[in-house]
C-alpha cells in the first residue's frame, strides 16, 4: 500500500468556520507534512512531522494548526481562515525526515474559504 | 541559494516527440532530485530521482541528466504521448538539518496528437 489518504478532498468554509483536514498513511513511515498549493504554482511546505513531533514550522499563521495523534495520521485543524487560504492542501508521508527518500503525495484537500 | 530554477514555464510537443525540461540549483548541500508529475486536481506523483553521485538515470521512456559541475539537472520524456501532458516540478532536498523539499516553478506540458 503506497498511498497517502486525505480527506476530505473538497471543503467550503466560512471565515468564522472551525474544520479540520485529515491524513491517513500505512506505509510505516515516520515523517509526515503538510505543504499547501495554489494554482499555477509548485506546493509550498508549512509542517513537518517526524517520529509524530512538529518538526519544522514554515512560519505558518496560527490559523493553521498541525496535530498528529500517532504515526499514521495527520490532522490540519483550521479557524478563522481568509479568502487567502484558498488553495489544495496536500499531505505527504516519507520514510524519514534526513532527506533523500521518497515523499508519497495524497491527492489534496481543495479548500475554499468564502 | 535556497532556490530551484526550472524552465521552460510551458512546453507544446508534438506526439512522438522528445520533451526536455531544465532545472538549475545553486545549494551544493542538495542530495536527492525528485522529479514530480501532477495531473489537474491531483497530488504530485514521483516520476523518477537521481542522487549527485550519478550522472544519468533512465527508467522506460523518462531519464534524468545531471551535471554536478554545472549544478543542472534535466527530464527528458521520449516518444512524448498525450497522456504525459500535465504538469513537472523538478525538487531537490537536504539530507542533513531535516527533510526540506524545495521545488522548481514548474512546467506545464502539453502533447499534442
Amino acid at each position: 500500500d503506497t498511498e497517502v489518504t486525505q480527506t476530505p478532498k473538497h471543503l467550503v468554509m466560512g471565515m468564522t468556520n472551525k474544520k479540520s483536514l485529515k491524513c491517513e498513511q500505512h506505509m510505516g513511515h515516520r515523517a509526515m507534512y503538510w505543504y499547501k498549493q495554489k494554482a499555477k504554482k509548485p506546493p509550498e511546505l508549512m509542517f513537518v512531522y517526524s517520529y509524530e513531533k512538529l518538526s519544522i514550522n514554515e512560519s505558518v499563521p496560527s490559523r493553521f494548526s498541525p496535530e498528529c495523534p500517532n504515526s499514521s495520521l495527520l490532522n490540519l485543524h483550521l479557524h478563522a481562515l481568509q479568502p487567502e487560504d484558498s488553495a489544495l492542501y496536500l499531505c505527504a508521508s516519507s520514510q524519514d525526515w534526513a532527506g533523500g527518500t521518497e515523499a508519497f503525495f495524497g491527492q489534496g484537500t481543495r479548500l475554499t474559504v468564502v | 541559494q535556497q532556490q530551484v530554477k526550472q524552465s521552460p514555464q510551458s512546453l507544446i510537443v508534438q506526439k512522438g516527440g522528445i520533451s526536455i525540461i531544465n532545472c538549475a540549483y545553486e545549494n551544493t548541500a542538495f542530495d536527492y532530485f525528485p522529479w514530480y508529475q501532477q495531473f489537474p486536481g491531483k497530488g504530485p506523483a514521483l516520476l523518477i530521482a537521481i542522487r549527485p553521485d550519478v550522472s544519468e538515470k533512465k527508467e522506460g521512456r523518462f531519464t534524468i541528466s545531471f551535471n554536478k559541475s554545472a549544478k543542472q539537472f534535466s527530464l527528458h520524456i521520449m516518444d512524448s504521448q498525450p497522456g504525459d501532458s500535465a504538469t513537472y516540478f523538478c525538487a531537490a532536498s537536504i539530507g542533513t538539518g531535516g527533510f526540506k523539499t524545495i521545488f522548481g516553478a514548474g512546467t506545464r506540458l502539453f502533447v499534442k496528437a
